[in-house]
């Protein structure tokens, strides 16, 4: 039973470069999640999908920033034109959906970590 | 507006001492959820808890409990008997009842514990 991995784990890039990080959630989960976190601080909510539709992403921190969940499996995030703000751990999250009533539980990834110079 | 405090920045403590974290929550939401999450060095979030607003009775988990009190809308996390294993970030959350609703974070407790 495999969690959630993310890959890079780390990237280092350059100030106007653009950068994508790939999330594999649960199987099976029909959930993904996206957050930012910067030091000294919690996870912030970005982005997420049910199976391939995002259903919410007026949190993506700028138009540089986009997300996408193809075939409902894995999710790409990409940072156009990166910024040194935009160094930061990026987490990906995955759930299970039982009850449109109920908030399921987020499972995290191991995050990649950006640096950008 | 939906907010998490945890007022306490760092504890350190020496092993096989009980500490507690502290974790005060605003929503205006009558249903709504919380979470404890531990996050080691290594960066994962590790899920600890998930306590829904209608269920006020305490947990325990080995050596893990938690208080949850609406009266004053807190949701303190115990370590009892610390162990050197349990130095990590911790991070107390908040979201509402619907599902696929952002988790909203405070900024974390870092607990180090020595031998």
């Amino acid at each position: 039973d495999t969690g959630v991995s993310q890959d890079p784990r780390h990237k280092i890039t350059k100030r106007g470069q653009n950068v994508t990080f790939r999330c594999d959630p649960i199987s099976e989960h029909n959930r993904l999640y996206w957050y930012r976190q910067t030091l000294g601080q919690g996870p912030e909510f970005l982005t997420y999908f049910q199976n391939e539709a995002q259903l919410e992403k007026s949190r993506l921190l700028s138009d540089r920033f986009s997300a996408e969940r193809p075939k409902g499996s894995f999710s790409t995030l990409e940072i156009q034109r990166t910024e040194q703000g935009d160094s930061a751990m990026y987490l990906c999250a995955s759930s299970f959906l039982v009850d449109r009533a109920l908030q399921e539980t987020q499972y995290f990834g191991p995050g990649t970590r950006l640096l950008v110079l | 507006a939906q907010k998490v405090t945890q007022a306490q920045t760092e504890i350190s403590v020496v092993e096989k001492e009980d500490v507690t974290l502290d974790c005060v929550y605003e929503t205006r939401d009558t249903t709504y959820y919380l979470f404890w999450y531990k996050q080691p060095p290594s960066g994962e979030l590790v899920f600890l808890i998930r306590r829904n607003s209608f269920d006020e009775q305490n947990e325990i988990s080995g050596r893990y409990s938690w208080n949850f009190q609406k009266s004053t809308s807190s949701f303190n996390f115990t370590i009892t008997a610390s162990q050197v294993v349990d130095s990590a970030v911790y991070f107390c959350a908040l979201s509402e009842a619907q599902a696929g609703t952002a988790l909203i974070f405070g900024k974390g407790t870092t607990l180090s514990v020595s031998s």
